[in-house]
């Protein structure tokens, strides 16, 4: 149990363009959602948190207008990266977390590699 | 602020051997622990968590980890590495709330 994916795995997009990226919980309900950003041969640096239902909470120095998180539903997570251009190429990660009074627990999904041309 | 440092950036093993991989942490209190494994290409896959109780935590693929508190570390070890537990390891933390902070990285390459 407890599986992440994530929708597409690669993209190449042209500078200039929007990409949306899926997040969606398979087997679970995921009441926060989690969106990671992850450069070569580095760690994952959150960028926002969003709980169902209400608007996405944004890490300093990550540009909500940019990167629009929706999280409309219990299982659905989305990442939208307007207007993208070569330096947001890289790896999105997004992760899931059932709140438990025991567990702090996230569930990654395999992530997505963005090319931005 | 919260900070996890790994100190290692780069570990090669031989296969058979014992790997240990260094985790400190700089917080206030006790927080979660948590190490992770992320192969290439792939998201990354919870290999143990500590929250409280007893500090030596055993978790899959025959990794444990043992929680220090005065040393505010949380090292990773497995006794008998295998090819396939060549990948990235990332040490993680949460204090108060459920958002992670991770550490560098540690890369291990494991030789015939």
């Amino acid at each position: 149990g407890a599986v992440v994916s994530q929708h597409p795995s690669w993209v190449i997009c042209k500078s200039g363009t929007s990409v949306k990226i899926e997040c969606r919980s398979l087997d679970f309900q995921a009441t926060t959602m989690f969106w990671y950003r992850q450069f070569p041969k580095q760690s994952l640096m959150l960028m926002a948190t969003s709980n169902e239902g209400s608007k996405a909470t944004y890490e300093q120095g990550v540009e909500k207008d940019k990167f629009l998180i929706n999280h409309a539903s219990l299982t659905l997570s989305t990442l939208t990266v307007t207007s993208a251009h070569p330096e947001d190429s890289s790896f999105y990660i997004c992760s899931a977390s059932r709140r438990t009074s025991q567990s702090r627990e996230q569930y990654f999904g395999p992530g997505t590699r963005l090319t931005v041309t | 602020a919260q900070s996890v440092t790994q100190p290692d950036i780069h570990i090669t093993v031989s296969e058979g051997a014992s790997l240990e991989l260094r985790c400190n942490y700089s917080y206030g209190a006790t927080p979660y622990l948590f190490w992770y494994v992320q192969s290439p290409g792939q998201g990354l896959q919870l290999l143990l968590k500590y929250f409280s109780g007893d500090t030596l935590v055993q978790g899959i693929k025959g990794f444990e980890a043992e929680f220090k508190r005065s040393q505010s570390s949380f090292n990773l070890r497995k006794p008998s590495v295998h090819w396939s537990d060549a990948a990235e390891y990332f040490c993680a933390v949460a204090p108060n709330d459920y958002k992670l902070s991770f550490g560098a990285g540690t890369t291990v390459t494991v030789r015939a």
